[in-house]
């Protein structure tokens, strides 16, 4: 398995509150990505990165933001965060944007109540 | 938009047999496809990439890829119930995005 972890793997949290997921990766991949993934629907692209300091949004980004100060760390905040928040979140890397593949952590289950 | 569609299923299968799951998106320009596993409740797998029209084998699996068509298909052979998962396609557009399908379940019958 890559070497790609998430933390935490499961949170509750208030509508409201401020929320942040770390990805941490062992492989010094460039390119790290964040995606929710919801019932009916694909994985949906959040942020993503292209180097420290170095990120863009993705498709579904309103109500998120990201920081990359190490290569090995990407976190995902949520700085308000809303029911409609609740979702299953996976970080992924990549060593480029060409035709190289995607590799996944193992996630994080966020409910917000 | 640029879309990536697949049967949401679920593909009931016997054990032993070929499974069939497909794909087709809409961007004329993606040049590279791929393949993802995932089990109930864990992170997609990578379990095939292919680049150019034709079929790549890889052990039980084959992708299949027609880019006149604008399909992708993934051929399951021997099918096993441990094959059992949702199947994800996933195309990088012309911007270098992953576009994703929602998925097709799978289940083999023993």
């Amino acid at each position: 398995d890559a070497g790609i972890t998430q933390s935490p793997r499961h949170k509750v949290t208030e509508t409201g509150t401020p929320v942040t997921l770390r990805c941490h990766q062992t492989e010094n991949h460039r390119y790290m990505y964040w995606y929710r993934q919801d019932p009916g629907h694909g994985l949906r692209l959040i942020h993503y990165s292209y180097g420290v300091k170095d990120t863009d949004k993705g498709e579904v980004s309103d109500g998120y933001s990201v920081s990359r100060s190490k290569t090995e760390d990407f976190l995902l905040t949520l700085e308000s965060a809303t029911s409609s928040q609740t979702s299953v979140y996976f970080c992924a890397i990549s060593q480029s944007t060409g035709q190289r593949e995607q590799y996944f952590g193992p996630g994080t289950r966020l409910t917000v109540t | 938009q640029k879309e990536v569609e697949q049967n949401s299923g679920p593909l009931s299968v016997p054990e032993g047999a070929i499974a069939s799951l497909n794909c087709t998106y809409s961007d004329r320009g993606s040049q590279s496809f791929f393949w993802y596993r995932q089990y109930s409740g864990k992170s997609p797998e990578l379990i095939m990439s292919i680049y150019s029209n034709g079929d790549k084998e890889d052990g039980r699996f084959t992708a299949q890829l027609n880019k006149a068509s604008q399909y992708v298909s993934l051929l399951i052979r021997d099918s096993q119930p441990s094959d059992s998962a949702t199947y994800l396609c996933a195309v990088r557009d012309s911007n270098y995005q992953l576009i994703w399908g929602a998925g097709t379940k799978l289940i083999i019958k023993p």
